[in-house]
């Protein structure tokens, strides 16, 4: 079945520093990724998505990439801030369900 | 507009009975995904309804575990004979359409189930 890898598990970085993570999937057919935020005891929010037909989208500090080819995509987060600290989750969908990777705890140090 | 709700948020049940879990999608959501998530653990994905069909139920860990869901509304996750290993929180998700172009998913704030 499809299986989601995420890396890394933890994160920690400088605030004002970019914040890198990357998911493979593995069912070349998944044609949707997106990412979820999820904060302590809270539920998972949306913060960016992307589909198969695109290689790369931005939201102001957040991007996310695309490789098809390798079956790859990352999120990218710029000039972090404290209240990016988080854990967050990429997801590949086939036929609407999600697979979510087991996420990556990002820290963001003051 | 209202978002996804659930009920309980938390529920203690004791291991061998049977608990309902509620879930509230997005009105006009035709779509509504549960999940599961164990502490410090990713979401697994467990069944998807598509209005009240539900055309995958690929997730579903056991035969203790059943849903149905009420039209384009309401769905209730039922847990029979609950394990300790069921304890977890769950996750009701819903979005416009399912199947034809994944779009995006609305989280509820999911129930927190502590089988003791």
């Amino acid at each position: 079945g499809e299986n989601v890898e995420q890396h890394p598990s933890t994160l920690s970085v400088q605030e004002g520093d970019s914040a890198v993570i990357k998911c493979t999937y593995s069912d070349s057919a998944s044609n949707y990724f997106p990412w979820y935020k999820q904060e302590l005891g809270k539920r998972p929010q949306l913060i960016i998505d992307i589909r198969s037909n695109v290689g790369e989208k931005k939201d102001q500090r957040i991007a996310v990439t695309l490789n098809k080819t390798a079956k790859h995509f990352s999120l990218h987060i710029t000039e972090t801030q404290p209240e990016d600290s988080a854990v967050y989750f990429c997801a590949a969908s086939i036929w609407g369900k999600l697979i979510f990777g087991q996420g990556t705890e990002l820290s963001v140090k003051p | 507009g209202a978002g996804v709700s659930q009920s309980p948020s938390n529920k203690v049940t004791e291991k061998g009975k049977d608990v309902e879990l509620r879930c509230d999608p997005i009105s006009g959501h035709t779509a509504l995904y549960w999940y599961r998530q164990r502490l410090g653990q990713g979401l697994e994905f467990l069944i998807y309804f598509q209005g009240n069909s539900a055309p995958d139920k690929s997730g579903l860990p056991s035969d203790r575990f059943s849903a149905e869901r009420t039209g384009e509304s309401v769905s209730t996750l039922t847990i029979q004979r609950t394990q300790q290993e069921d304890s977890a929180v769950y996750l009701c998700a819903s979005s416009e359409r399912g199947t034809g172009g994944a779009l995006e998913q609305y989280f509820g704030p999911g129930t927190r189930l502590t089988v003791t």
